[in-house]
């Protein structure tokens, strides 16, 4: 157990639905990282938060969003849903933006299934 | 940009052998980390083994044990005594030290252990 937890496990939802999935990063943590999994693909990069603030965008739709809140969690926003946007979606967390070794303990993962 | 490369896409493995896997990355930077993740068929994302590149030991794990060649950009991965525990998806990663900068993944290789 990472430590890290993501809510909800599966997601099955259809074309043109909007979900929001939940990260809570490991206590102390104050850096969430998100991912995409696409089946059989690697790790793809979404969105970095330190501390409630955007650091870093990769290679995230317009049509999702994110966002971390005072108590560290963080939540994806997944809007006007489509077929391509099946997939695993990762919450990481970490200790501090830089310096150390700043291990990534990564969360279960919610899998999204669209319609 | 740094980039990870994994050259094999699969690999097996029999019981109780060793097996090494290979990694390579690209990077005009001095100073960073390297790890190996696993991911075995409940997808969870596992943190293996890590290393500092200002590191001249190698890092290891119990049966994990790293071969760092820090002129040739090589990361390969040794598993030792292979268990059947040990198939999954293993994914090697690179973090630069600077601020801000985020993992960037491999591809993968998917090992299979062999009884």
């Amino acid at each position: 157990d990472s430590g890290v937890t993501q809510t909800p496990k599966h997601l099955i939802t259809a074309t043109g639905q909007r979900v929001t999935l939940r990260c809570s990063p490991r206590s102390g943590d104050l850096s969430v990282y998100w991912y995409q999994q696409s089946l059989d693909q690697g790790l793809q990069f979404l969105i970095h938060y330190y501390n409630g603030e955007e650091r870093a965008k990769g290679n995230i739709l317009e049509r999702f969003s994110a966002q971390q809140f005072p108590d560290l969690h963080s939540e994806l926003n997944l809007s006007s849903l489509e077929l391509g946007d099946s997939a695993l979606y990762f919450c990481a967390s970490s200790v501090v933006l830089a310096g150390a070794t700043d291990t990534q303990y990564f969360g279960p993962g919610t899998r999204l299934t669209v319609l | 940009a740094q980039t990870v490369t994994q050259s094999q896409p699969e690999m097996s493995v029999q019981e109780a052998e060793t097996v090494t896997l290979s990694c390579t990355y690209d990077t005009s930077e001095s100073d960073y980390y390297l790890f190996w993740y696993k991911q075995p068929p409940s997808r969870q994302m596992i943190l293996v083994i890590r290393q500092e590149a200002y590191k001249q030991q190698n890092a290891t794990e119990n049966r994990f044990s790293v071969n760092f060649q820090k002129a040739a950009k090589s990361f390969s991965l040794k598993i030792s005594d292979s268990q059947l525990g040990d198939a999954a998806m293993y994914f090697c990663a690179y973090r630069s030290s600077n601020y801000g900068q985020n993992f960037v993944f491999g591809p993968g290789t998917r090992l299979s252990v062999l009884p």
